[in-house]
């Protein structure tokens, strides 16, 4: 277990609607990390925490936001959801930013129906 | 923007054989780092590799970092049924915090 737990573990919305995921680093870990992987894919960068602050963003479009807590934990919210943002979510938290080993939450399953 | 390619897709492998699978990247990476996936799993980190060249080994795997260090590659001797799943590389560029993973490669391991 890599001590990066993510909730809800599943959930289903409806086109239009907006969720929020949470993910509770790993002790001792100050940068998160949020990941989209659709079915067959790798997963896809969206942004980084550091700090509470943004760290850096890949493309995603500005519905996709987050914050990070003073307890390093972060929520990802997504707003006017689309049947293409069906997909595994995950959070990964590492020790430092940059290269460092990331570790994995178990991901939060979205289905936008 | 950097792309990770990995091929192939998929590797069918009998047990007991060898297999590699390649990663590449359209621009020069400052590491690369090889996950596995197990299906309905998340990806567990395996190694990072720093240097131009480096080669690392643990027990049945052996991962390349390329000397230009655009590409890796990961080996796997003696597969056994343990070694289901997915293989994702993923890279750093230089001063990039995004790290860029390829689509992966599925292994199957045939008894």
């Amino acid at each position: 277990e890599t001590g990066v737990t993510q909730s809800p573990t599943h959930l289903i919305k409806t086109r239009g609607q907006q969720v929020t995921l949470r993910c509770s680093s790993q002790s001792g870990h100050n940068t998160v990390s949020w990941y989209q992987q659709a079915l067959g894919q790798g997963p896809q960068f969206i942004f980084q925490y550091y700090r509470e602050e943004e760290n850096g963003r890949g493309n995603f479009p500005p519905r996709f936001s987050g914050l990070q807590f003073p307890n390093y934990s972060s929520e990802l919210n997504v707003n006017a959801l689309l049947l293409g943002d069906s997909a595994l979510y995950l959070c990964a938290s590492s020790l430092l930013t940059g290269a460092t080993e990331a570790f994995f939450g178990q991901g939060t399953r979205l289905t936008v129906v | 923007g950097q792309q990770v390619m990995q091929i192939p897709q998929y590797q069918h492998v009998q047990e007991g054989e060898d297999f590699t699978t390649y990663c590449n990247s359209s621009t020069t990476l400052s590491n690369i780092q090889w996950y596995k996936q197990r299906p309905g799993g998340h990806p567990v980190f395996l190694i990072q590799l720093v240097k131009s060249g480096e080669v690392k080994k643990q027990k049945r795997l052996t991962f390349q970092f390329g000397e230009a260090k655009k590409n890796s590659s990961l080996h796997i001797t003696a597969t056994q049924t343990t070694d289901v799943g997915t293989y994702f590389c993923a890279g750093h560029s230089s001063n990039d915090y995004k790290l860029s993973f390829g689509a992966g490669t599925t292994v199957t391991v045939r008894a």
